[in-house]
Order: structure tokens, then C-alpha cells, then sequence
């Protein structure tokens, strides 16, 4: 079955500091999807970045960064030069692809960051 | 530029009670879900629809009822809410199906049953 895991629940930072956040997944498809979201105080969800399963190119998008691994089935979250306004819960999710089927999206149980000024 | 909708944004029933939750979105998206939120446990998948006038269960679907009456809106019913249903809930889009689309959500719509 598809699961994702992120450990770690409750990180808290000085600004400036560089913070990871861990995903680890499991999936017995070759084909699938990984997803990173970013859920401000505010609650809503905001989409970050999507990874397929054939491509493990690292990206990096201004401070952030994404680390994808299969050998280890992680997904990690790196910001750089952490800022206030990083804190939030960052939720790492997994899809199945099933063609002409809605996409079920499974979500690890979050990381709520917090970034002291 | 809306995108996704939900009203309302806030609600308290008492048990027994039913209501409806309602997401709208101005994207012509093809594909609507239903998630709620418990604290951690992430995001579940309620319901979902792959168009109009067809819905399908997830992995919670116990207790709630759906429809997709038009493409743009997407319903979700209590019929007699329990406390066990006292979460946050969150629609969202997609344009494709398939798992590989990016789904939008919603700001969520936070309920206390009492």
C-alpha cells in the first residue's frame, strides 16, 4: 500500500538557518507522482512543486530545494536562508497514476515549521 | 482569478444536524475532491468526481454524501453529523486525471460538531 511518512512533526529555526524537511514513501508502482505543499496560517493549501517517478533531477527554486532519491524513496525539502515567512505545515504527497480515474493524492501527516525572527 | 471556492468558511452543528458544504471552481476543471484534515494524520480523501454528474468514494467516505450536479460545483452532505466529523475539509481541482495533474484546493472550510 501507498504511504508516505514525514518524521519529523515539529521543526523550529532561527531566521537565516538552512532547514530540511524529510520524505520518505512507499509504492510498489514504477509510475507515480510526488508532490510538496505549503499550508500558511492562513490554511490553505499551496501547490510547490511536482516530481515524477522517472525523473530524479534535484531542482531548486530560488531558496528552495528538493532532493529525490528512489534508492532510498525520500523526497526532501531544503530552504535556504530560512525566513519568517517560511513558517508554516509543509505536506509531502504521493500520487498513484491511474488513467481516467481521479488522482488520489496521499499525504504524509505534515511538517509544521516555525521560523523565529 | 478565484479558482477554488468554498462556502462556508466556518460552521458549528450539533450532533444530528446536516448540512452542506459547497466548492466551486472557475478553472473548467474536469476532475473535484474532498479531503479533510485531522491533526496528524494530513489530508484524506473523502469523495471524489471524475465529471459531471459522476462521483466516486475515497478513502473516508463514511458519513458523507456527494454530487456533482455541474461541473464547476462539487457538494458535500452531513446527513446527521457526529462529533467524529469535527475536522477541517478542503476541496480541490484538477484539470486531468490520471494522479500526475496538480490538484488546487480550496481555503477550507473549518466544522465543530458538538
Amino acid at each position: 500500500a501507498q504511504k508516505v511518512t514525514q518524521a519529523q512533526t515539529e521543526i523550529s529555526v532561527v531566521e537565516k538557518e538552512d532547514v530540511t524537511l524529510d520524505c520518505v514513501y512507499e509504492t510498489r508502482d514504477t509510475t507515480y507522482y510526488l508532490f510538496w505543499y505549503k499550508q500558511p496560517p492562513s490554511g490553505e493549501l499551496v501547490f510547490l512543486i511536482r516530481r515524477n517517478s522517472f525523473d530524479e533531477q534535484n531542482e531548486i527554486s530560488g531558496r528552495y530545494s528538493w532532493n529525490f532519491q528512489k534508492s532510498t524513496s525520500s523526497f526532501n525539502f531544503t530552504i535556504t536562508a530560512s525566513q519568517v515567512v517560511d513558517s508554516a505545515v509543509y505536506f509531502c504527497a504521493l500520487s498513484e497514476v491511474r488513467y481516467n480515474q481521479g488522482g488520489k493524492l496521499i499525504f504524509g501527516q505534515g511538517t509544521e515549521l516555525s521560523v523565529k525572527p | 482569478n478565484a479558482g477554488v471556492t468554498q462556502t462556508p468558511k466556518f460552521r458549528v452543528l450539533k450532533t444530528g444536524q446536516s448540512m452542506t458544504l459547497l466548492c466551486a471552481q472557475d478553472m473548467n476543471h474536469e476532475y473535484m475532491y474532498w479531503y479533510r484534515q485531522d491533526p496528524g494524520m494530513g489530508l484524506r480523501l473523502i469523495h471524489y468526481s471524475v465529471g459531471e454528474g459522476t462521483t466516486a468514494k475515497g478513502e473516508v467516505p463514511d458519513g458523507y454524501n456527494v454530487s456533482r450536479l455541474k461541473k464547476q460545483n462539487f457538494l458535500l452532505g452531513l446527513e446527521s453529523a457526529a462529533p467524529s466529523q469535527t475536522s477541517v475539509y478542503f476541496c480541490a481541482s484538477s484539470r486531468l486525471a490520471g494522479g500526475w495533474d496538480i490538484q488546487y484546493f480550496g481555503a477550507g472550510t473549518r466544522l465543530s460538531v458538538l
